[in-house]
């Protein structure tokens, strides 16, 4: 069954430290976000990504944060100078945009700042 | 705006027993869709269910069901027969279409054997 890959799993960083969370979404998704859950909370929604452009930000997503897709797979998410409260888990997630709105989610990346 | 609240931050089941999570959303959109995600200890995201919301049959997955109210905006979700590896959080959440999902807060389930 196709996946959405993310890599690192766990990151640990130190404030003030650029970081670059990786995706992989699957092959024919069109539609790509990142969510950001800080321990013990709700899942919350950062960007979405369509046709090579932000087409949603949240109010948590700003100037620190940016995301492209470099090569046409990968999907990244970058921290510019990562603050402690960045700390948290980082879910990339895909659509096909088809018709489908299933939501497939990558395992995560843990992000520790220190 | 959507909004999507769980109201019940934990819940306990005893293994084989029956238990429903609740959940309650708001949205101006007619035509969006509503999810059960569980969050095990792994933290990794799994759709257990989905209604889309123009559908008034109740959706099905297995053990798992919803009781969907759309007048009410009510989305429960129930857990028959539950298993241990049902422990997990579980989120509610809605989209509009390919839009972004909105989550509630989650309930914690425990499954006691």
């Amino acid at each position: 069954e196709p996946e959405v890959t993310q890599t690192p799993s766990h990151q640990v960083t130190q404030m003030g430290q650029e970081v670059i969370l990786r995706c992989v979404p699957i092959s024919n998704h069109l539609y790509f976000y990142w969510y950001r859950q800080i321990l013990g909370q709700k899942v919350e929604f950062l960007v979405s990504f369509y046709n090579n452009e932000i087409s949603e930000k949240s109010e948590i997503f700003d100037d620190q944060f940016s995301v492209e897709r470099p090569d046409g797979s990968n999907f990244t998410l970058k921290i510019r100078s990562t603050k402690l409260e960045d700390s948290a888990m980082y879910f990339c997630a895909s659509y096909t945009g088809t018709g489908n709105t299933e939501a497939f989610f990558g395992q995560g990346t843990r992000l520790t700042v220190v | 705006a959507q909004t999507v609240t769980q109201s019940q931050p934990e819940m306990s089941v005893q293994e084989a027993e029956t238990v429903t999570l609740s959940c309650t959303y708001d949205t101006s959109e007619s035509d969006y869709y509503l999810f059960w995600y569980k969050q095990p200890p792994s933290r990794q995201m799994i759709l257990v269910i989905r209604q889309e919301a123009y559908k008034q049959q109740n959706a099905t997955e297995n053990r798992f069901s919803v009781n969907f109210q759309k007048a009410a905006k009510s989305f429960s979700l129930k857990i028959s027969d539950s298993q241990l590896g049902d422990a997990a959080m579980y989120f509610c959440g809605t989209s509009y279409n390919t839009d972004k999902l909105i989550f509630g807060t989650g309930t914690r389930l425990q499954v006691f054997p």
